[in-house]
């Protein structure tokens, strides 16, 4: 596997059910972020982790619990989500580091998620 | 706030050049982004600039004027295989990107 990985591509969940997505990155990146994509709208950062800690929580609801065990794991939680959640949820991971080098961000191809 | 802007949708013609334009208003600024979205796949890096000027990079040019907040990329001998989402996006002072929603190119032949 070369790159970021996501697991699984598509997934359609009742409101009461509880899924976990998955994000693998095989690049030695440092950091890890959750995104989620909503059409015409911009991308919006959830979650990031630095060396596994988390850095960023941009006011997501707790109905989204993250969970990264390693610097090349990084996992999303899911439970009792809303019609509204549905949206596809990208994962990146970059290699941060001091000064202004441009540390680009490599995504996965993302998870497509509806809630019913 | 934070804001960046890009036009919705462009339309352009096989073999044509084009350039779609990006305006922002952040705090702060240390660098700006232009990736590239192809329908149902992840964004791909095209571009990075944090000087002024234009970077270029084969078919595809990068422009900034960071006292117009101002950038474009542009598109030389567009081909089929340009048709895409292109978006524009901004590294803030704390270093997390700004994102705009994206500017859809459709490629005609």
């Amino acid at each position: 596997e070369t790159g970021v990985t996501q697991t699984p591509r598509h997934l359609v969940m009742g409101m009461t059910n509880k899924k976990s997505l998955k994000c693998e990155q095989h690049l030695g990146h440092n950091a890890m972020y959750w995104y989620k994509q909503s059409a015409k709208k911009p991308l919006e950062l959830m979650f990031v982790y630095n060396f596994k800690e988390q850095t960023e929580n941009n006011s997501v609801p707790s109905r989204f619990s993250p969970e990264c065990p390693n610097s090349s794991h990084l996992f999303l939680h899911l439970h009792t989500l809303q019609p509204e959640d549905s949206a596809l949820y990208l994962c990146a991971s970059s290699q941060d580091g001091p000064g202004q080098g441009s540390y680009e961000q490599y995504f996965g191809p993302g998870t497509r998620l509806t809630v019913t | 706030g934070q804001n960046i802007d890009q036009p919705t949708e462009m339309t352009a013609t096989e073999g044509a050049i084009v350039q779609i334009n990006c305006t922002y208003q952040t705090s702060g600024f240390n660098g700006l982004f232009w990736y590239q979205q192809h329908a149902g796949e992840a964004p791909t890096f095209l571009s990075y600039n944090v000087l002024d000027g234009l970077e270029e990079k084969g078919r595809f040019s990068s422009f900034l004027s960071r006292s117009k907040g101002y950038s474009y990329l542009l598109l030389k001998e567009l081909q089929m295989k340009d048709s895409a989402s292109y978006l524009c996006a901004v590294r803030d002072s704390n270093y997390q990107l700004i994102w705009g929603a994206g500017t859809k190119l459709i490629i005609k032949p």
